[in-house]
Order: structure tokens, then C-alpha cells, then sequence
């Protein structure tokens, strides 16, 4: 596609479900990233990946958050037994090889609105 | 100190003015600086980055930093209704791919 694809933008689910939000690049692109934006805050840095692997996972609030990247292209992050404070979009950015480690040039994706109720 | 610091606003300027929008960082996030636009409800989008002191002009949008004041600014000349969004300023610490925002400032450009 064009641009970055993210899906469902929207999702309602309880308190303790478990959720899944879907990212695929734009297509070339080798690094991806995922960014959560709280009302009335930056996006804040979860997890980076740099073709099949997490490179660097440290912005993962717990254990209840895991992302996958299984073939260097699309990729999903899930969330486990989901808590109100999990309310959030939630961003996919991707970058080509020359663009971000170099450019900082990230292209979101226009995200994941996740509401625990 | 928070590592990436906004005024928060809201900004408003008449059509045609000079928007001024500043940003103060801490020293993890010491190394590139990127300023992003947001339009309500859309992705944050890309405008300028800056790595070193001075000024970076693009059009109308001019980026400056001074890492001595740990201080980065964007200024937009002749400012258009179209301009009115969340601005975003970003920093990193030597891995551009981890950027530090701050909490954005509004902007709203009245015509």
C-alpha cells in the first residue's frame, strides 16, 4: 500500500480481554516501530523492530504487552489480560533503511484507537 | 526535568503572523531533534529535523537549536489556517529510531 495500514482503528473490549492491533509498512520498509499516544501526550516508544526481530523492547510498559514481527513485514501487538489504562491510539511507524536510524523520518500509520472499558 | 518539554498552549496567531513554538530537552535526548505535525485525529507527520546549532530553513518553517541552552524552536512565517495543528517536538539519543516527544503544542491559525 501507500502508506502505513493499521487495523481495527478502532476497538472496544473489557477489562481483562485480550486484544490484538495489526500493522503493516509501507512496503520496503525493514524497520518498524510502535509508538502509544495518551490524550493530550506525545507518542511514547514501545518497541522497534529491524526486520524479524525486536531490537529494542524497552519501552514495553509489562509483561502483559508482546509484539511479533514474524516475516520482516506486517506486525502485531498484543495485549494481555487488558486494563482500563491501556485506553490509548496506538501508532505503527515504519522507516526505510536509508530514513530513520539516519533521518528520524518515521511514517505513522494513522493508528489503533484501544477503549478498555 | 522531563526529557522533552512543550508549552503546552493552545498558540493562537492571526493569519500571516509568526508562529513560535519551543521545546526544552534534557541530555539523553541530546543528539537530533525533529519537529512533527499532528492534525487532529490523523498521524503525526514529519516537517523538520535539526542536528546541529543554528538555524534549518525549509520554505516557510525555519528550525533552530542551541545545545548550549538545551533549546530548539520552529517558526512559522506567514502562518496559514492550514497550519492550525498539534506541533510535536521530538529528540533522540544517538538511535534516531527511539524519539522522545514532548506532550505537543496547539496551534491555531485564525483567519
Amino acid at each position: 500500500g501507500a502508506g502505513v495500514s493499521q487495523t481495527p482503528s478502532n476497538k472496544v473490549t473489557e477489562k481483562g480481554k485480550y486484544v490484538e492491533l495489526r500493522c503493516d509498512p509501507i512496503s520496503g520498509h525493514t524497520a518498524l516501530y510502535w509508538y502509544r499516544q495518551s490524550l493530550g501526550q506525545g507518542p511514547e516508544f514501545l518497541i522497534y523492530f529491524q526486520g524479524t526481530g525486536a531490537a529494542d523492547d524497552s519501552g514495553l510498559p509489562n509483561d502483559r504487552f508482546f509484539a511479533v514481527r514474524p516475516e520482516g513485514s506486517v506486525s502485531t501487538l498484543k495485549i494481555q489480560r487488558t486494563e482500563r489504562g491501556d485506553s490509548a491510539v496506538y501508532l505503527c511507524a515504519s522507516s526505510s533503511p536509508a530514513g530513520g536510524g539516519n533521518t528520524g523520518e518515521l511514517f505513522f500509520g494513522e493508528g489503533s484507537r484501544l477503549t478498555v472499558l | 526535568q522531563k526529557e522533552v518539554e512543550q508549552n503546552s498552549g493552545p498558540l493562537s496567531v492571526p493569519e500571516g503572523a509568526i508562529a513560535s513554538l519551543n521545546c526544552t530537552y534534557s541530555d539523553r535526548v541530546s543528539q537530533s531533534f525533529f519537529w512533527y505535525r499532528q492534525y487532529s485525529g490523523k498521524s503525526p507527520e514529519l516537517i523538520m529535523s535539526i542536528y546541529s546549532n543554528g538555524d534549518k530553513e525549509d520554505g516557510r518553517f525555519t528550525a533552530q537549536l542551541n545545545k548550549a541552552s538545551q533549546y530548539v524552536s520552529l517558526l512559522i512565517r506567514d502562518s496559514q489556517p492550514s497550519d492550525s495543528a498539534t506541533y510535536l517536538c521530538a529528540g533522540s539519543g544517538g538511535s534516531n529510531y527511539k524519539l522522545t516527544f514532548g506532550k505537543g503544542t496547539l496551534l491555531t491559525v485564525n483567519p
